[in-house]
């Protein structure tokens, strides 16, 4: 069975500033999708970034980049310019190319100090 | 706009209750999927559906159950409510493989469940 792991469950970032979280994954499959999900206080999941297995380019979606490296099952995120909006909790999540549920981590709780 | 909605938001039940809670989407979407969020566990899975009359159990299904009769809805029930049980609750929805977006799951809003 998949795994993932999030090894920091808390984080803090000064405000304009980087924070990277960590995310590693357990699999033996060679297709699937590793996410990132964004929940803040208000429990709604927000779907901030994915990638694809088999695309080597790391996915970017403005300030919030990923640094994918399959060989190593790792899957950070990066959030550049840190901002007040993005204190939350942090979820990263894998899906096989099937038909499959997601599985997550247990998530890190990331807080950005003015 | 198509979106998937949960009912109640919030509930309180007592010990040894049955409990049922809603979730109805309408982005006609055949997989559905519910998850239960604690503290230091992020999200598990307890059942999921595929389809009408389709349904699987997943890391989490004991004390739960799903049944799917149309595209739309996947309740949860819980047949006797347990302490254990208290938790926030969440339904989410998927295309099929080979669709548009079909990567992406869409959460509902959640419900967040105490059992006293």
């Amino acid at each position: 069975a998949q795994t993932v792991t999030q090894s920091q469950p808390e984080m803090s970032v000064q405000e304009a500033e980087t924070v990277t979280l960590s995310c590693t994954y357990d699999t033996s499959e060679s297709d699937y999708y590793l996410f990132w999900y964004k929940q803040p206080p208000s429990r709604q999941m927000i779907l901030v970034i994915r990638q694809e297995a088999y695309k080597q380019q790391n996915a970017t979606e403005n300030r919030f980049s990923v640094n994918f490296q399959k060989a190593a099952k790792s899957f950070s995120l990066k959030i550049s310019d840190s901002q007040l909006g993005d204190a939350a909790m942090y979820f990263c999540a894998y899906r096989s190319a099937g038909n499959t549920p997601l599985v997550f981590g247990k998530g890190t709780r990331l807080s950005v100090i003015a | 706009d198509a979106e998937i909605t949960q009912s109640p938001r919030h509930k309180i039940t007592e010990t040894g209750r049955q409990v049922t809670l809603a979730c109805h989407q309408t982005w006609n979407h055949n997989n559905m999927f519910w998850y239960r969020q604690d503290l230091g566990h992020g999200l598990r899975l307890i059942h999921y559906s595929y389809g009408v009359h389709d349904t699987n159990k997943g890391e989490v299904s004991d004390g739960y159950s799903v049944s799917r009769s149309n595209t739309e809805d996947l309740p949860l029930t819980l047949e006797s409510a347990a302490s254990s049980q208290t938790s926030v609750y969440f339904c989410a929805s998927s295309e099929n493989p080979g669709q548009v977006n079909s990567y992406e799951q869409y959460f509902g809003p959640g419900t967040r469940l105490t059992v006293t």
